[in-house]
Parts: structure tokens; sequence; C-alpha cells
């Protein structure tokens, strides 16, 4: 089935420093890619959706500056979580579709789980 | 605009026991549904879909309905094993192109099996 590789799996470091996330479609071309963040016993709460080749759409009161998407490539869109700080510790999922018409479903990565000291 | 909503956990039962996690949605379409589970510590992993009205989708044992007069998908599995234990997310997908097909998910379920 549909693979998606989310890397790293965890990242701890100090406040101030940026950190980079990437997501890769293994077995299939994602032309929409999805970044999410989930707190503690929470849902997901999406953050933007970024298509090939074009700006991220960003969510209401998601910082485009702070949280910096690109895909580049039918397979890889990348986080960049800039100067980061505590408040930014959380689990960051990411999820791709593929464009086979209509009805594909999003398929998720294993998440990262980051922490900011 | 679109929503779902889920029943609330957490919800613990012994092995063998009956299943059901009650979802319902509000949608300005015919969205797709979805059930995805996620496992301690993971990302999620698609439990099943469906993508029209009184389609049933099924794996693994689960199975669920998609029912427009009730605008509900109710996931349900006949004999729940520990290695179920996860929490359980129902979702829709807006299928307007303009969404990019973005989904909206339940809050979730977190479901306990013991043995």
């Amino acid at each position: 089935g549909a693979v998606v590789s989310q890397h790293p799996s965890r990242v701890i470091c100090k406040s101030g420093t940026s950190v980079k996330i990437e997501c890769r479609s293994l077995d299939f071309q994602a032309t929409t890619m999805f970044w999410y963040r989930q707190f503690p016993k929470q849902s997901l709460m999406l953050m933007a959706t970024s298509n090939e080749g074009s700006k991220a759409t960003y969510e209401q009161g998601v910082e485009k500056d702070k949280f910096l998407i690109n895909h580049a490539s039918l397979t890889l869109s990348t986080l960049t979580v800039t100067s980061a700080h505590p408040e930014d510790s959380s689990f960051y999922i990411c999820s791709a579709r593929g464009n086979r018409g209509s009805n594909q479903p999003q398929h998720f990565g294993d998440g990262t789980r980051l922490s900011i000291l | 605009g679109d929503s779902v909503t889920q029943m609330e956990g957490p919800v613990t039962l012994s092995e063998e026991a009956f299943l059901t996690i009650n979802c319902t949605y509000t949608a300005t379409g015919y969205p797709s549904l979805f059930w995805y589970v996620q496992y301690p510590g993971e990302g999620l992993q698609l439990l099943l879909k469906a993508t029209k009205a009184d389609d049933k989708g099924s794996n693994k044992g689960f199975e669920a309905t998609y029912r427009k007069e009730t605008t509900s998908f109710h996931l349900e599995k006949g004999s729940v094993q520990v290695s179920d234990s996860a929490v359980y997310f129902c979702a829709l997908s807006d299928l307007s192109g303009g969404s990019n097909y973005k989904l909206t998910f339940g809050k979730g379920t977190l479901l306990t099996v013991n043995p």
C-alpha cells in the first residue's frame, strides 16, 4: 500500500534553533501534502496544505514565517520550524494524497516529536 | 462549514467484546468518509473508507456504513482484541477541488481493550 516516510521521528534541540522535517511519498506521486500539528490527547490540527510547485496555503492562525513549507517535487515536502521555542514543542504529522482521482485518501507519516528545551 | 462529531472516550472493553464508536457529520456536499487509527507514538493509518451513500467500508474486522439519511458513519467490530487498543479518528473529505480535499477530523476516541 501507499507509504509516507517522515523524518526525523524525534528531535530535541535548544530554543532558537531551526528544525527541518521531511515528508516523502515512497511509492506514489503526491500532488498535495498536508502538515498537521497534534497536541497531547487531542485531534490533528491542519496547519497548511502544499501543492507541488506552488506556495503553501496556511490555515488561519498559523504563522507563515514561522512554519516554512516547501514542496519542490511530487514526492517531497519539508516543514521548517524557524527559531523554535518551547511553545512549538508538539507532534507534527504530514500526509500525502495521490493524484489519481477525487477519492484518493490521505496517507500519513509516522510523525515527528519535536521538543524544544 | 464541515464538521465531524464522534463519541467521546475513553472506551474500555474486555477482549472479544463488541465495539461501536459513533460518528456523525455535517457537510455541504457529498463527502468521502474515513476512519483512521493511531497507535501510541505513531502517525495515522487509514483503517477504512466509504465514498458514497450506503457504501460499507471494512478492514481487519472493522466495518462502517455511510448513512446519508442519518449523516453517520459508525465504526463497529464484533470481537475486539488487545491489539486494537488505539485512538480512532473519524474524518470526512471535502471533495470540492478548491479545498484540496482537506480532511476534517473528529476529536478522536481512545479505545483500551483489556485481556
